[in-house]
């Protein structure tokens, strides 16, 4: 079992959509929680980051983390063709900042 | 302030060879970590240097290592390449090694290395 899984795709969408990407892991030490989005031949960006369970929103994007069930998620409302990239989740246990990544996720939103 | 840069963008070797590969840290940051990212995959840690000393390796062979300079600048040597070291190379710094708040890691773009 990998210690970060994450809901394969590819994933398209009409513009304007509500979408819902996910992971899920194994390591009850990670604490610190990451996305990262993720163009075509471009390193990773960071999109979101989280501290332990909770809620965290900027702009059209939320991040939830709930660590009782091992499991986030990333909310992107009203999609726009140009949030159409891999998107990553990554988490680390702060014990250093080795990230583990998930195998990403492409997202196409269509116009 | 400058981000993360890497050199080169591409690189093509044969199987056996050696190769070297740079990265500058973002201005300030004293951590670099490199990650290998092969097709369609996540990345996966290699190692990661604070203030010039490998702070943690991730599970790769030791033909795989590195070198971090005074000035934060970092290079990922890999020998005797093997068809399977074909991927993206990312470099990544940040202000410190434990990942907390305010430790983010900033991802340079990466070279991308074909092993024929």
């Amino acid at each position: 079992q990998k210690e970060v899984e994450q809901d394969p795709g590819p994933l398209s969408v009409p513009e304007g959509a509500i979408v819902s990407l996910n992971c899920t892991y194994s390591n009850s030490a990670f604490q610190y929680f990451m996305w990262y989005r993720q163009y075509s031949r471009k390193g990773p960006e960071l999109l979101m980051y989280t501290y332990s369970s909770g809620n965290k929103e900027d702009g059209r994007f939320t991040a939830q983390v709930d660590k009782s069930s091992k499991y986030i998620s990333l909310f992107i409302r009203d999609s726009q063709p140009s949030d159409s990239a891999t998107y990553l989740c990554a988490m680390t246990t702060g014990a250093n900042s080795k990230l583990t990544f998930g195998k990403g996720i492409t997202l196409s939103v269509r116009p | 302030e400058t981000g993360v840069t890497q050199s080169p963008t591409h690189l093509i070797k044969t199987r056996g060879q050696q190769v070297t590969l740079r990265c500058s840290s973002q201005s300030g940051h004293n951590t670099v970590s490199w990650y290998q990212q092969a097709l369609g995959q996540g990345p996966q840690f290699i190692f990661q240097y604070y203030r010039e000393e490998e702070n943690g390796r991730g599970n790769f062979p030791p033909r795989f290592s590195g070198l971090q300079f005074p000035n934060y600048s970092s290079e990922l040597n890999v020998n005797a390449l093997e068809l399977d070291d074909s991927a993206l190379y990312l470099c990544a710094s940040s202000l410190g090694a434990s990942g907390g708040v305010g430790e983010t890691q900033y991802f340079g773009p990466g070279t991308r290395l074909l092993v024929l």
